[in-house]
């Protein structure tokens, strides 16, 4: 069975702060991680993949298969990060069929 | 470029009835996943849609039931309604299916169901 924890339910920061939303998964094959963002008003949308190794709008989530975490990183916080964040997890040739976690809300204050 | 939309938007149903959630998936993309997100959790994945077939199922009983249209487009049908039920449903397309890495899924705003 597969499933994706996110520890933390509410996470505060104020503008200009390193931020960090943390995702656990268990998964017994290679998983594919995701990172969706649903901004206020706004339909949840892919912020980034860890295949593709990028960065999105200054954030960052290396992939660590020996802790079995994709934390999403930001070194320094803006107010219009503030959103929900949801860690999801593709299991090997399952695509499109995500196990997302509970979701962060992530607040950034000026 | 039309995105995914969902209809209605909000509905009230009661206890054993049936009910049916509409979707049209973004232009192009011509498979379409069903998600529950129930209050303060995050999606759950009920089942996909590849070219008219189910292409996977979630932990959702046989009252879950879906259709895709030759436009792509999706029903999702839930009969004898309970109260766990309610909840927002999410539909989502993409590009892909059996042996293609659909990558990005694109979301609806979603229907939100109210069981009383």
């Amino acid at each position: 069975a597969q499933r994706v924890t996110q520890p933390e339910k509410l996470l505060s920061v104020f503008k200009g702060a390193p931020v960090e939303l943390k995702c656990n998964y268990s998964y017994s094959g290679s998983p594919e991680l995701f990172w969706y963002v649903q901004y206020s008003r706004q339909r949840l949308q892919l912020l980034l993949r860890h295949i593709s190794r990028e960065s999105i709008k200054g954030f960052t989530a290396d992939l660590n298969k020996g802790e079995t975490s994709f934390h999403l990183k930001k070194p320094f916080a803006q107010e219009e990060d503030s959103a929900m964040y949801y860690c999801a997890l593709q299991g090997g040739t399952s695509y499109g069929k995500l196990t997302f976690g509970q979701g962060t809300i992530l607040t950034v204050h000026p | 470029e039309t995105g995914v939309t969902q209809s209605p938007t909000h509905l009230i149903k009661t206890r054993g009835q049936q009910v049916t959630l509409r979707c049209s998936s973004q232009s192009g993309h011509n498979t379409v996943s069903w998600y529950q997100q129930a209050l303060g959790q995050g999606p759950q994945f009920i089942f996909q849609y590849y070219r008219e077939e189910e292409n996977g199922r979630g932990n959702f009983p046989p009252r879950f039931s879906g259709l895709q249209f030759p436009n792509y487009s999706s029903e999702l049908n839930v009969n004898a309604l309970e109260l766990d039920d309610s909840a927002l449903y999410l539909c989502a397309s993409s590009w892909g299916g059996r042996g293609a890495n659909t990558g990005e899924l694109f979301f609806g705003e979603g229907s939100r169901l109210t069981v009383l």
